[in-house]
């Protein structure tokens, strides 16, 4: 079935410090692809998407690519802040079982903590 | 704007007894779903509604039910709460219910089951 694997975590980086977070894929046909981002205490928001192949999607400073040929989708920012400590999920959609019910499927989350 | 609410925002249940997590959007958004969060697991669906009126069961339905007389509310029930039942709740929805469509979340609630 349909997959998505993150990098584990905790990921540690001081200000500034250039941040990656990897996503792999497992999907047929086509999936839409998600960052969601997930701040203490609060729930899930979405941070950003991409819909097709070579799709580029940004927020916020972060970005990720949409890779077909390496089924990834790995988020990147240029400078951290501390405002970005946070749990970053990669999802991608689905549909569920034989019906048009679009679901998300959700790696098991990234933490990222960013020192001063 | 409000956006999606959940109620309550926390509570700890003993088991055996009965609750009803609520959930109330105000997007009009014909599509909500419960997912439950647990450490190491992701999120993984309950149960969904693709309109007011259906409901349909998600990946992990055991021991939930829903349902949906509106387009504004979607409120999940645990008829006897178990401990692995502990978990944090959320709600989500979107405009549709196909496949791509962003869903949008509430703030969770927390549920502890002893």
């Amino acid at each position: 079935g349909n997959s998505v694997t993150q990098m584990e975590g905790p990921v540690t980086l001081s200000e500034e410090a250039f941040l990656t977070i990897n996503c792999t894929y497992t999907a047929t046909g086509y999936p839409s692809l998600f960052w969601y981002v997930q701040y203490p205490g609060e729930g899930l928001q979405l941070l950003l998407k991409a819909t097709k192949a070579d799709d580029k999607g940004s927020n916020k400073g972060f970005e990720a690519t949409y890779r077909k040929e390496t089924t990834s989708f790995h988020l990147e920012k240029g400078s951290v802040q501390v405002s970005d400590s946070a749990v970053y999920f990669c999802a991608l959609s689905d549909r569920f079982g034989s019906s048009n019910t679009g679901k998300l499927i959700f790696g098991q989350g990234t933490t990222l903590q960013v020192k001063p | 704007t409000a956006g999606i609410t959940q109620a309550p925002t926390s509570q700890i249940l003993a088991a055996g007894r009965s609750m009803t997590l609520r959930c109330t959007q105000d997007m009009r958004h014909n599509a909500m779903y419960w997912y439950r969060q647990d450490l190491g697991l992701g999120l993984r669906l309950i149960h969904y509604s693709n309109t007011a009126g259906t409901t349909g069961k998600g990946e992990v339905p055991d021991g939930y039910s829903v349902s949906r007389a509106n387009t504004d509310d979607f409120p999940l029930t645990l008829a006897s709460a178990v401990p692995s039942q502990t978990s944090v709740y959320f709600c989500a929805s979107s405009p549709y219910s196909g496949k791509g469509e962003t869903q949008y979340f509430g703030p969770g609630t927390r549920l502890l089951v002893l």
